[in-house]
């Protein structure tokens, strides 16, 4: 069925270390996928995409993979900063996907201590 | 920087009132939608709309739910006759295009509490 999900809830992290947040799609027929950051009382905030044709982005301080073997996509955020504690969500689109309909994972929280 | 905008913040109804959430979307943007996240769960996709009609619906989006572009700058979310199970957090969200690396803006998000 459609599902995407998180490995951990929680991840807590010491400053200046990398972050790594997982993320599980069962949908193989996906072919676009979107990391988001949700600070508290605030909409979900675009980070990084990937289509499925690739299998590694980067961005400033933030790197998504995507394994489609297993359907895994991953978030890595280098020298992780206070700023960056949030609920982080994957989210994919599905083909044909031109209605932009977009499904959530569950979201893991990133904890950043000082 | 252009951003989504929701009014109101929170709303609080009572069971089996209507309520309209209200969005503007950024401007030159052309696909809009409504998202809702129960508090502490996922966030999950309502309707998408383009062309004054709706493009896509989820499960979700019943009879009680319809949507609107009454004018040129505003979205609107109706829901008929609440229930308590409608209370979550609801986000409208724009894009230029539908189609795949078109950025989804999200605004803050309208708190509705059903009582």
């Amino acid at each position: 069925g459609e599902s995407v999900g998180l490995h951990l809830p929680t991840l807590s992290v010491q400053e200046g270390d990398n972050s790594i947040i997982n993320c599980a799609y069962s949908n193989s027929a996906s072919d676009y996928f979107i990391w988001y950051k949700q600070e508290s009382g605030k909409g979900p905030q675009f980070i990084i995409d990937i289509r499925s044709n690739m299998d590694k982005r980067q961005g400033q301080r933030v790197t998504v993979l995507l394994n489609k073997t297993v359907k895994h996509l991953s978030l890595q955020i280098a020298a992780t900063q206070p700023g960056d504690s949030a609920v982080y969500f994957c989210a994919e689109n599905i083909p044909p996907g031109n209605t932009g309909k977009l499904i959530f994972g569950q979201g893991t929280t990133l904890q950043v201590k000082p | 920087e252009p951003e989504v905008t929701q009014t109101p913040s929170h709303q609080v109804t009572q069971m089996g009132q209507e309520v309209i959430l209200r969005c503007v979307p950024i401007s030159n943007h052309l696909y809009f939608y409504w998202y809702r996240q129960i508090l502490g769960q996922k966030v999950e996709f309502l309707v998408s709309f383009y062309n004054n009609e709706i493009s896509e619906k989820s499960e979700i989006f019943d009879d009680q739910f319809s949507v609107e572009r009454p004018d040129g700058s505003n979205f609107t979310l109706k829901i008929r006759s609440t229930k308590l199970e409608d209370s979550a957090m609801y986000f409208c969200a724009s894009s230029r295009t539908s189609r795949t690396r078109s950025e989804q803006y999200f605004g803050p998000g309208t708190r509705l509490t059903v009582t």
